[in-house]
């Protein structure tokens, strides 16, 4: 079935440095893609999408651009602040089911000050 | 300005007790989730549903009902809540449930199944 796998469990970076948190997916089709953020206390915000192959998403300074070559969707930031602090899921809206988004285990980022 | 809440906030039961949580979103979205998340496993899909009455199965659905009663309103219902069961809640709704859909959530419930 369909799948997404965020490789880092846990990130801690300093302010200023600079962010990737890598997902791959595995799906049929051509699923959209998305990432979550979670901070503490919170629910999952949506975070941003691509729907197509080289569509870059971004919002609050994360980008992530959809590469159906090499099934990912890699999380980066240039430049983190304390604040970014907080567990960043990517998902998987798949195009065969179309109302059950799938998402990734979540990686924890601390960002020390 | 579009919201899911969720109440209570947090809630403590005994094994064998009867717990729901509810959860009510004025986006007028038509589909709704419930998920719960646990240390490791990230968040897991319980139910969800995609209107007034409808209920679909979710992957992780043992011990667990749910109702849809009208379009903003969806409840978990624990019938015989065990330990295992002790998690954070999550509801959420999306629009028209297409591939391209976000999701708005709550900001959860804790129980704890003591």
């Amino acid at each position: 079935g369909d799948s997404v796998t965020q490789t880092e469990g846990q990130v801690a970076l300093s302010e200023e440095d600079f962010l990737t948190i890598h997902c791959n997916y595995s799906a049929s089709g051509y699923p959209a893609l998305f990432w979550y953020v979670q901070y503490p206390g919170e629910g999952p915000q949506f975070l941003f999408r691509a729907s197509r192959d080289k569509e870059k998403g971004s919002s609050r300074g994360f980008e992530a651009t959809y590469d159906k070559g090499t099934t990912s969707f890699h999380l980066r930031k240039a430049s983190v602040q304390e604040s970014d602090s907080a567990v960043y899921y990517c998902a998987l809206g798949p195009d065969t089911n179309a109302y059950k988004v799938i998402f990734g285990k979540g990686t924890h980022l601390h960002v020390l000050p | 300005e579009a919201a899911v809440t969720q109440s209570p906030r947090n809630k403590v039961t005994v094994t064998g007790g009867n717990v729901t949580l509810s959860c009510r979103q004025t986006n007028s979205h038509n589909y709704m989730y419930w998920y719960r998340q646990d240390t490791g496993h990230g968040l897991r899909l319980i139910h969800y549903s995609y209107g007034a009455g409808n209920l679909q199965i979710g992957d992780v659905p043992d011990g667990y009902k749910a109702t849809r009663t009208t379009q903003e309103d969806f409840f978990l219902l624990l019938e015989l809540a065990s330990p295992s069961q002790t998690s954070l809640y999550f509801c959420a709704s999306s629009d028209a449930g297409t591939a391209n859909s976000d999701y708005t959530f709550g900001s959860g419930t804790r129980l704890l199944v003591i």
